[in-house]
């Protein structure tokens, strides 16, 4: 298993500034995930990050919006930059199962989330 | 592609009443289908998945989940709820291709007394 620390776990921030949100696991990962929850809607893929390249994003979201670090196997952080309001969702970060990736992420472990709020 | 439709966003049952909460996939290939659960400000938890074999799949907290392909559907039950199974719950089919989770909309769950 996986023990995911994520913060802050929640801000209120104004238009037009950035947020940097922290993912720390216990465990070495290769994978680290980040989606967003937006109000009343399903869990949608940002970007994959993999240590030691630039990480991969979904349709729909680009790197000057949510630029992600992976400085290690432990860390990775995502800064939504240049808030509006309808940045305002839940932001998590996942991990596989630290154990053994298989080939169809059959485990994956998430963080508490990080709840954003734009004025 | 694979894709998940949860129908219903929002369910109520009375304590002790049967849990259904229903969830409908599309994939080209047999899937690998997931139930994660969201209690009140915690992360995502996995309930119970399936890859292969039994098509009825027993999880965590007295939930189960049957894999039924000729609906293409993957409903979650529970025979008796409890208080605490409030929560929301995700249903999530894995992309063959590229690994990740493709997750249904969601179910908020409402436990009456």
């Amino acid at each position: 298993s996986a023990v995911i620390s994520q913060k802050p776990s929640r801000d209120i921030c104004q238009r037009g500034t950035s947020l940097t949100i922290q993912c720390q696991v216990d465990s070495q990962v290769t994978m680290m995930f980040w989606y967003r929850q937006q109000p009343g809607q399903s869990l949608t893929l940002i970007a994959t990050a993999n240590q030691g390249s630039e990480a991969t994003y979904e349709s729909g979201f680009v790197i000057d919006k949510f630029p992600i670090s992976r400085p290690n196997l432990t860390f990775s952080t995502l800064t939504v930059s240049n808030l509006s309001p309808e940045d305002s969702s839940i932001y998590l970060c996942s991990v596989e199962d630290p154990g053994g990736r298989t080939a169809t992420n059959e485990k994956l472990f998430f963080g508490s989330g990080t709840q954003l709020s734009v004025l | 592609a694979q894709s998940v439709t949860q129908l219903g966003s929002h369910v109520s049952v009375s304590e002790g009443a049967l849990v259904l909460l229903r969830c409908n996939y599309s994939s080209s290939v047999p899937p690998y289908l997931f139930w994660y659960v969201q209690y009140p400000n915690q992360g995502l938890q996995l309930l119970l998945k399936y890859t292969t074999g039994a098509t009825l799949v027993k999880g965590i907290n007295g939930f189960e989940a049957e894999f039924k392909k000729s609906e293409t559907s993957f409903h979650l039950t529970k025979p008796s709820a409890h208080m605490s199974d409030a929560a929301e719950y995700f249903c999530a089919v894995s992309d063959l291709n590229t690994g990740k989770l493709i997750f249904g909309q969601g179910t908020t769950l409402q436990v009456k007394p």
